[in-house]
């Protein structure tokens, strides 16, 4: 097992441009979410995901879509990349029973000029 | 809205001495979570608390959830430099769909 991919493993965007995150994982979880961290601030929640088909918004979802066509899948899309997005992205999946089972992914490490 | 507040925000110390980092909330959790994380990594999962009062071990490290589910605490005993990184505690959000983390303790161990 994989276990959580993302992909890129780093971007650098200038402002105003779109770019798409990647996040995969072999585990067959029903869960998946999407997090930025940032210097002091812990992991925020973006967008998450219950199942294929599924998603809603975090704490701080604005500046980015979500979509879940399958369930292996989760990509987090920027449409119009801003400074303030500069961060470190994670992606984590979990099986719908319990957090015990919760992966993260290795993270994407953006920045926006 | 819940929060959970960790303190120390930075700790660092010599080979062998113990510490106690803390995660406090004015909300009741139904279960916290420890992750450590290493610079360049996701955070990985270390442990699970859920019942009130719960004491868990994992080698040198206990984690304790408080008798009313509002705050936990970590204790490394003989701190080895390889416990240097950042600890975080998570707690999960009232619908149970995704973790509310704390700020993080970044420690670090010197030989």
């Amino acid at each position: 097992n994989a276990g959580v991919t993302q992909t890129p493993k780093f971007q650098v965007l200038k402002t105003g441009q779109s770019m798409t995150l990647q996040c995969a994982q072999d585990m067959n979880h029903e869960y998946m979410s999407w997090y930025r961290q940032d210097p002091g601030m812990g992991l925020r929640l973006i967008h998450y995901s219950v199942g294929a088909g599924i998603t809603d918004q975090g704490e701080v979802p604005n500046g980015y879509n979500v979509s879940r066509s399958t369930t292996e899948d989760f990509p987090l899309r920027l449409l119009s990349a801003a400074p303030s997005q500069t961060s470190v992205y994670f992606c984590a999946s979990r099986e719908r029973g319990g957090w015990e089972t919760q992966y993260f992914g290795p993270g994407t490490r953006l920045l926006v000029l | 809205t819940q929060l959970l507040e960790q303190s120390p925000q930075f700790l660092s110390i010599q080979e062998g001495e113990n510490l106690t980092v803390y995660c406090n909330s004015s909300s009741v959790f139904s279960s916290l979570q420890w992750y450590r994380q290493e610079p360049g990594e996701g955070p990985v999962l270390l442990v699970t608390v859920v019942t009130g009062g719960e004491v868990k071990k994992l080698k040198r490290l206990t984690f304790q959830f408080g008798d009313a589910r509002k705050d936990s605490s970590l204790h490394i005993t003989a701190a080895q430099p390889g416990d240097t990184g950042l600890y975080l505690c998570a707690g999960s959000n009232q619908a149970g769909t995704a973790l509310i983390f704390g700020k993080g303790t970044t420690l670090s161990v010197s030989s």
